[in-house]
């Protein structure tokens, strides 16, 4: 059974960086067919995509966070990663990493990221 | 971007009730609208992609329809697990946009 865990700083300070790794175990992020994704959740509100990418490096973004967010790939380790540059308190959210088949069909658990001084 | 209007934003339901949600995409997304619940505290878990077909391993009283720009959701049958919030997401085009969630309340 696939599985995906969020891992990185819970607390970030205003205008800092953001960085999560999302590791993934019981299959290989370099297998075809699949994109990896991240989707944050504000709280008490909606989802919304961030973006994703291939085993291959090519990535999509959000254009309401292009010019802030970089993600990467390393298929040595398994995983995947998201930086979120320039955060305000608008970031502060539940990010979530996923797997994109036909839809998100495998989720992490989440971690809560807050954006405070 | 393609917005997604989902209605109704809550609903207050009883155990048995059928229960339906509907989406409605700004623009045609022919059939790539997928359907997730998501319990407090935890991530979503999808139940319905391409607008219609049922995740393997899913109870039969969930089920989805529609093509184009509208869509819908439904549980027959509500059991005491199915309260949750639900949520459209279409996998057209980039951006994937989700639709604003509808809370399912006995």
């Amino acid at each position: 059974q696939l599985q995906l865990q969020e891992s990185g700083s819970g607390l970030v300070k205003p205008s800092q960086t953001l960085s999560l790794t999302c590791a993934v175990s019981g299959g290989s992020i370099g297998s075809g067919g699949y994109s990896w994704s991240w989707i944050r959740q504000s709280p008490g509100k909606g989802l919304e995509w961030v973006g994703h990418i291939y085993h291959s490096g090519s990535s999509y973004y959000n254009p309401s966070l292009q010019s802030r967010v970089t993600m990467s790939v390393d298929t040595s380790k398994n995983q995947f990663a998201l930086n979120l540059t320039s955060l305000t308190a608008a970031d502060t959210a539940v990010y979530y990493c996923a797997r994109v088949g036909f839809a998100y069909d495998f989720w992490g658990q989440g971690i809560l990221v807050t954006v405070s001084s | 971007d393609i917005q997604m209007t989902q209605s109704p934003s809550s609903l207050s339901a009883s155990v048995g009730d059928r229960v339906t949600i509907t989406c409605q995409a700004s623009q045609d997304i022919t059939k790539y609208l997928n359907w997730y619940q998501q319990k407090p505290g935890k991530a979503p878990k999808l139940l319905i992609y391409d607008a219609s077909k049922l995740e393997s391993g899913l109870p039969s009283r969930f089920s989805g329809s529609g093509s184009g720009t509208k869509f819908t959701f439904t549980i027959t049958t509500l059991q005491p697990e199915d309260i949750a919030t639900y949520y459209c997401l279409q996998f057209d085009s980039l951006p994937l946009t989700f639709g604003g969630g509808t809370k399912v309340q006995i």
